[in-house]
């Protein structure tokens, strides 16, 4: 039984358009969203978060938008670089007690 | 960069032996946690801690026990290790008190052969 789940596996993207990861969670207590990068060989790294009392948060060229009413979130990358092909998780969290649950991960490839 | 340290980063053992890895942090964080990834399944929690001496199970906890004697150390142990287990396992730690976001450290790559 999944909580988190990213349906697309992979992603190409060409240098400089937006690339839009996505994501879905059923646990209506979930209150806190993350998104982590992870290269090959190395672990995940933050990257960007939301609070469910918001809608949209942006850091740089990534934002992230939480649709709670459709259990929904993704990340926006604009423009995306060849420096942001990664795998990406998404995560949530019930902010009260319990560890993160994560997604099985999409892989972005960002072609020059 | 956290300072988060696995070791070992890379082990080779056989069925039936046990491993432990360890993961030791210098954040002077609460939380820590053990999770693996494999893929097509994304990154699992195997166990957690929330204080020194208190674990909890995640959703892949057989086959693992873990022990946290001192803050900064938490320790994953393969009783006996299957190839199932083959994995990449990786720390993580968090401070609540000062948000929900957690670390990762580098990994440890454990091939069970």
């Amino acid at each position: 039984d999944q909580q988190v789940k990213q349906n697309s596996p992979s992603l190409s993207v060409q240098e400089g358009r937006i690339s839009i990861l996505n994501c879905d969670y059923t646990n209506s207590m979930f209150d806190y969203f993350l998104w982590y990068k992870k290269y090959p060989a190395e672990g995940p790294t933050f990257l960007i978060s939301i609070s469910s009392i918001k809608d949209k948060n942006e850091d740089g060229r990534f934002t992230v938008f939480l649709n709670k009413s459709a259990k929904h979130l993704s990340l926006h990358i604009v423009p995306s670089q060849p420096g942001d092909s990664a795998v990406y998780f998404c995560a949530a969290m019930n902010s009260g007690n319990t560890p993160l649950v994560f997604g099985k991960g999409t892989r972005l490839s960002v072609i020059a | 960069d956290a300072g988060i340290t696995q070791s070992p980063r890379h082990k080779v053992t056989e069925t039936g032996t046990p491993v432990t890895l360890r993961c030791h942090q210098t954040e002077n964080h609460r939380y820590m946690y053990w999770y693996r990834q494999d893929p097509g399944h994304g990154l699992r929690l195997i166990h957690y801690s929330y204080g020194v001496k208190d674990t909890d199970k995640g959703e892949v906890s057989d086959g693992y026990s873990v022990s946290r004697s001192k803050t900064e150390d938490f320790l994953l142990t393969l009783e006996s290790a299957t190839s199932s287990q083959t994995s990449v396992y990786f720390c993580a730690i968090s401070d609540r008190g000062t948000g929900n976001t957690i670390y990762f450290g580098e990994g440890s790559w454990l091939t069970v052969v």
